[in-house]
């Protein structure tokens, strides 16, 4: 069975600090996706990032960036130098599908605040 | 405008009463599903179709039921609702080449 686990609940941080978001995922599979999601509080899900279990290469865009290490198991997230409109929740999920067709088995999400 | 609609946005209802919550896409996508959101548990899958007549359960499909007679579209039904189904219910779409795109969300609540 698979399964993510986002150990921080809350997150609170002063605009302009970086902030790492953890993310951990079990699953027997040799081959599995991981993806990152924002909720705002407005509560639509925004997809962020697609990241294939062969491809270890760590992503930038822009502010955020990710760090995948199949030896930890883990896809943390970063937002450096964050801003007010990084407040939101943040999920991470794992599927053995390419794209998460069929299904997503996501986190029990972080909720990020930056305070002004 | 691609995009994933769901009705209602919102809805109180009581215990018993027969309700429905639509999902439609417009991007001819074969892949659908419904998750419901709870605090603590994250998303969970209820039910997926991969396309027209083809459905199957998720993780938690005690107490809904779900039709696929159109591509287009992927109902929600609850025969008796209970309080423990108070939740917010998301549909998503895919396709077999992009990530799954979801709805605005239906806030249930149950009394």
């Amino acid at each position: 069975a698979q399964k993510v686990t986002q150990a921080q609940t809350e997150i609170s941080v002063v605009e302009k600090e970086d902030v790492t978001l953890d993310c951990v995922y079990e699953t027997r599979d040799t081959t599995y996706y991981l993806f990152w999601y924002k909720q705002p509080p407005s509560g639509e899900l925004v997809f962020l990032i697609r990241r294939n279990s062969f491809d270890e290469q760590n992503e930038i865009s822009g502010r955020y960036s990710w760090n995948f290490q199949k030896s930890t198991s883990s896809f943390n997230f970063t937002i450096t130098a964050s801003q007010v409109v990084d407040s939101a929740v943040y999920f991470c999920a794992l599927s053995e599908e390419a794209f998460g067709n069929e299904k997503l088995t996501f986190g029990t999400g972080t909720r990020l605040t930056i305070i002004p | 405008e691609a995009q994933v609609t769901q009705n209602p946005r919102y809805l109180i209802t009581v215990t018993g009463k027969k309700l429905t919550v639509t999902c439609s896409q417009n991007m001819n996508h074969e892949y659908m599903s419904w998750y419901r959101q709870d605090p603590g548990l994250g998303l969970r899958q209820i039910y997926y179709s991969m396309n027209v007549e083809v459905t199957d359960k998720g993780d938690v499909p005690e107490g809904y039921k779900v039709s696929r007679k159109e591509k287009r579209n992927f109902p929600l039904i609850l025969e008796s609702p209970s309080p423990n189904q108070t939740s917010l219910y998301f549909c998503a779409s895919s396709t077999k080449d992009t990530e799954a795109f979801f709805g605005q969300g239906t806030r249930l609540t149950v009394v």
